[in-house]
């Protein structure tokens, strides 16, 4: 029983454009949200992260929103930029904090040239 | 800072032999996070913990998986006998003190075991 699902395995978009990494999630009680991003051979690094009392947060490029009566969060990524190509992960805990996280599955993102 | 440190990267045994994996924590975090990460699984976590101290291992899948943090330096994951199923990419990570909206977890390179 996944608690966090990324649906979509794989993405692609073109240099420049927006990048949009869904991410759902069934446990009401989740209060706290990350996105890391993993390359190939390291270990996942954290990106962005976003409290359930937040709908929004935002770090230079990266935007997460957070929709809690879908239970639903997405990342944005304006614009991309080749070296963004990685795997997302998206995590969730119910402890307020980075304890006992959750993942996703990932998402592959290709950002072409 | 070095960061998290992992060792071996990369582990081939044989089923049934005893498998050690190490980590060295960021010095001053107060948590350290085993996980382990397969194409059907994901990623997930096997057990935490909080000074030295295991606080969840929940996620330890069998009784053949062990772990200890004899000290804020240094954790140890064991798998004895080890499966061919125990093939995976076993991460460590740690924190420091976890206490609101601003919490990460910092990961290290991780370990590539394969159990033949």
């Amino acid at each position: 029983d996944q608690q966090v699902k990324q649906n979509s395995p794989s993405l692609s978009v073109q240099e420049g454009r927006i990048s949009i990494l869904n991410c759902d999630y069934t446990n009401s009680m989740f209060d706290y949200f990350l996105w890391y991003k993993k390359y190939p051979a390291e270990g996942p690094t954290f990106l962005i992260s976003i409290s359930s009392i937040k709908d929004k947060n935002e770090d230079g490029r990266f935007t997460v929103f957070l929709n809690k009566s879908a239970k639903h969060l997405s990342l944005h990524i304006v614009p991309s930029q080749p070296g963004d190509s990685a795997v997302y992960f998206c995590a969730a805990s119910t402890s307020g904090s980075a304890r006992q996280l959750t993942f996703g599955s990932g998402t592959q993102l290709t950002v072409l040239p | 800072d070095a960061g998290v440190i992992q060792s071996p990267r990369h582990e081939v045994t044989e089923m049934g032999q005893e498998v050690t994996l190490r980590c060295k924590p960021i010095s001053g975090h107060d948590y350290l996070f085993w996980y382990r990460q397969t194409m059907m699984r994901g990623l997930e976590l096997l057990i935490y913990f909080n000074n030295n101290v295991p606080i969840d291992d929940s996620g330890m899948p069998e009784d053949r998986f062990s772990a200890k943090m004899p000290n804020a330096s240094f954790s140890t994951l064991k798998i004895q006998p080890s499966e061919p199923r125990d093939s995976a990419v076993y991460f460590c990570a740690s924190s420091p003190i976890l206490a609101g909206s601003t919490d990460t977890q910092y990961f290290g390179p991780g370990t590539r075991l394969t159990v033949l």
